[in-house]
Order: structure tokens, then sequence, then C-alpha cells
């Protein structure tokens, strides 16, 4: 079974770091770019940018740009999105998902809760 | 505001039919066949419905289809099941640093 399966929920205060994981299994992980999308409490989805596993080769939406890191880790078929100073309006739920050759995101994954207060 | 411009709210009938709208521009749904549409349901992850503008991935039901006019993309749902009651979003590829946006969500509901 194709599927990414998400780091759990987080809780950090403004100003301190964080790194989430996404786990792909069931196809081989450097055939597709991984997005990552926000979604902030009862609002819409916002695409954030993408990740090339095989070569890291990474595009960031203008809105995040500067802001979050994409990685990854190919002996583990693992993506990460990592910001290095957390505000309070980075609180919202972040999916993973796979993107395909029409820029279709097929596969996601079951998103990962951060919160972020003092 | 979103890049992609749905309607916020739609209803329909169980077994009717109802057509969600998402709107763009000449740089993103009027020019590419990258139109992808996407239900989710509350507290679980948004799944494909439709990519490439028409094109259904293995599993979706015939019932969802999906096509385009000028800058404004459609998902029809045919005969209304309770269980389609959920937010939709579509979604495109963009020809600028942004490469995809997504619309505002409708919401449907079933009566």
């Amino acid at each position: 079974e194709v599927q990414l399966v998400q780091s759990g929920a987080e809780v950090r205060k403004p100003g301190e770091s964080l790194k989430i994981s996404c786990k792909a299994s069931g196809y081989s992980f450097t055939t597709n770019w991984i997005s990552w999308v926000r979604q902030m409490p009862g609002k819409g989805l916002e695409w954030m940018g993408r990740i090339d596993p095989d070569d890291s080769r990474s595009n960031y939406s203008p809105s995040f740009e500067g802001h979050v890191s994409f990685s990854v880790d190919k002996s583990v078929d693992t993506a990460f999105l990592q910001w290095s100073s957390l505000k309070a309006s980075d609180t919202a739920i972040y999916y993973c998902a796979r993107l395909d050759n029409f820029y279709a995101m097929d596969v996601w994954g079951q998103g990962t809760t951060v919160a972020v207060s003092s | 505001q979103s890049a992609l411009t749905q309607p916020a709210s739609v209803s329909g009938s169980l077994g009717q039919s109802v057509t969600l709208s998402c709107t763009g521009s000449s740089i993103d749904v009027g020019t590419y066949g990258s139109v992808s549409w996407y239900l989710q349901r509350p507290g679980k992850a948004p799944k494909l419905l439709i990519y490439g503008v028409s094109q259904r991935p293995s599993g979706i039901p015939g019932r969802f289809s999906g096509s385009k006019s000028g800058n404004t993309a459609y998902l029809t749902i045919s005969g209304l099941q309770a269980e389609d009651e959920a937010d939709y979003y579509c979604s495109s590829y963009r020809g600028t640093s942004t490469l995809v946006v997504f619309g505002g969500v409708t919401r449907l509901s079933v009566l």
C-alpha cells in the first residue's frame, strides 16, 4: 500500500525550532516530488512548496520562502519540514503529499498538528 | 484571499447532481491542463478526486467528473449521496514561482 505517515503532534513556544517528518512506503521514494501543504485552524489549504527526494531540489511558495525549509533522507524514505524560529501564526496542520506529473497531490499523509503558544 | 475562487457553499438533494466551480486566470486554470479537485472530510486529510482537469484516480466513482471552460474549472457530482457532504478544494498549476495554487473551499451540503 502506498502511504505517507507523518510524525505526531507538536507543541512549541515562539522562537523555538521544529522538524516534522513524512515517511513514504509502498513506492519508490525518489520517483515523485513531495509537497507540503498548510491548513490553519478553520481555514483552507495552502501550498508551501515541494522537494525532489532524488536530489533535494526545492521550490518554495513565496509566502513561505525564508521561513521554512525542506529536506529529505533517502536512506529512510523520509521528507522533513523544518522551522528555525516558530511564530504563533505557524499554528496549523501540516500535510505532506506526493506530487504527480499533473501537479496533483495523489497520496496524502495524515497531517501533523503544530501548536505554537507562549 | 485564495488564488482560485470557489463558491463558499453549495447544496443539493440526495440523488441529484451539483456542479462546483473554480475560477482562476490565464496564468493557471485558463492555460494549463493541471486542475485537480480534492475532498476533505472533517478531521481527515484531503483526498484526490480529479486530476488533469477530468481524469479520475483509480477507486474514485464515475459520478465525479471534471471539466474546464476558459478560466473556470468544474466538478460535477451526480447521484448525490450523504457521504458526499464535505469540503471541496480545487487546485491548479500556475506558471509563476508559486507553482501550485488552491481555491478557497466549497462546503457541500446534501439535503
